[in-house]
């Protein structure tokens, strides 16, 4: 099936510092969003954008929506243990809910 | 508790056998939605239900899958004559719609091994 172009693959970074994830797409989204995985567990979601060139904050995570509709990014700043998991974006395709996945990244955080 | 919520948690099923998989959506959300979940990817689509209509169904649900939403509330996944390369991560999504498309609210899931 078809899935988003998400990069980096993995990230393991110190404690305190800023992260910065993006995901890309051949097609046109009407919405983007993020969600966080933990082992085991389903995704939840984080942020949700719905215009071109939209930024949108959640406490330490901002996202913002390509001019192009083709591409998201998340940063998390100030990162703490919690903030391990894997990320996703997604993209909402036309008028249907169907939504179109990332392929994740994976972030680790050392104290 | 107002999550989805997804029974079992946990299934290991020879190859050949039926195995069905239960869904309860948060109960004021109309739509509910099936994906599948391999090892290192992400989430892929399978099939939406509103209310007690099933709208769209993936190319990746195959004969063998059949979902079914009885009254517009919980749902079941069915998986018959089960094969190794089933083996994966069922997650059911329920959400509301309002205009605006909130995105998904997702259960725990259920992790199906086939051996």
């Amino acid at each position: 099936g078809q899935q988003l172009n998400q990069s980096p693959q993995s990230m393991f970074i110190q404690e305190g510092e800023d992260v910065s994830m993006n995901c890309t797409s051949s097609s046109i989204f009407n919405t983007w969003l993020w969600y966080k995985q933990d082992p085991g567990e389903g995704p939840v979601l984080l942020i949700a954008l719905y215009k071109a060139g939209e930024l949108t904050s959640n406490g330490r995570l901002t996202a913002q929506f390509g001019i192009t509709r083709k591409d998201s990014f998340l940063n998390i700043s100030a990162s703490i243990p919690s903030d391990v998991g894997i990320y996703f974006c997604a993209g909402q395709l036309g008028n249907t809910d169907k939504l179109i996945f990332g392929t994740g990244t994976r972030l680790q955080v050392f104290p | 508790d107002t999550g989805v919520s997804q029974d079992p948690r946990h299934k290991i099923t020879k190859r050949g056998q039926n195995v069905t998989f239960r869904c309860d959506p948060i109960s004021e959300h109309n739509r509910l939605y099936w994906y599948r979940q391999t090892l290192g990817q992400g989430p892929e689509f399978l099939t939406y239900f509103q209310n007690e209509a099933q709208l769209e169904k993936s190319r990746l649900l195959s004969d063998r899958f059949s979902a079914e939403r009885p009254k517009g509330s919980f749902s079941t996944l069915e998986i018959q004559r089960t094969e190794q390369g089933d083996s994966a991560m069922y997650l059911c999504a329920s959400s509301i719609v309002l205009g605006l498309f909130y995105g998904y609210t997702f259960g725990s899931g259920t992790r199906l091994t086939v051996v």
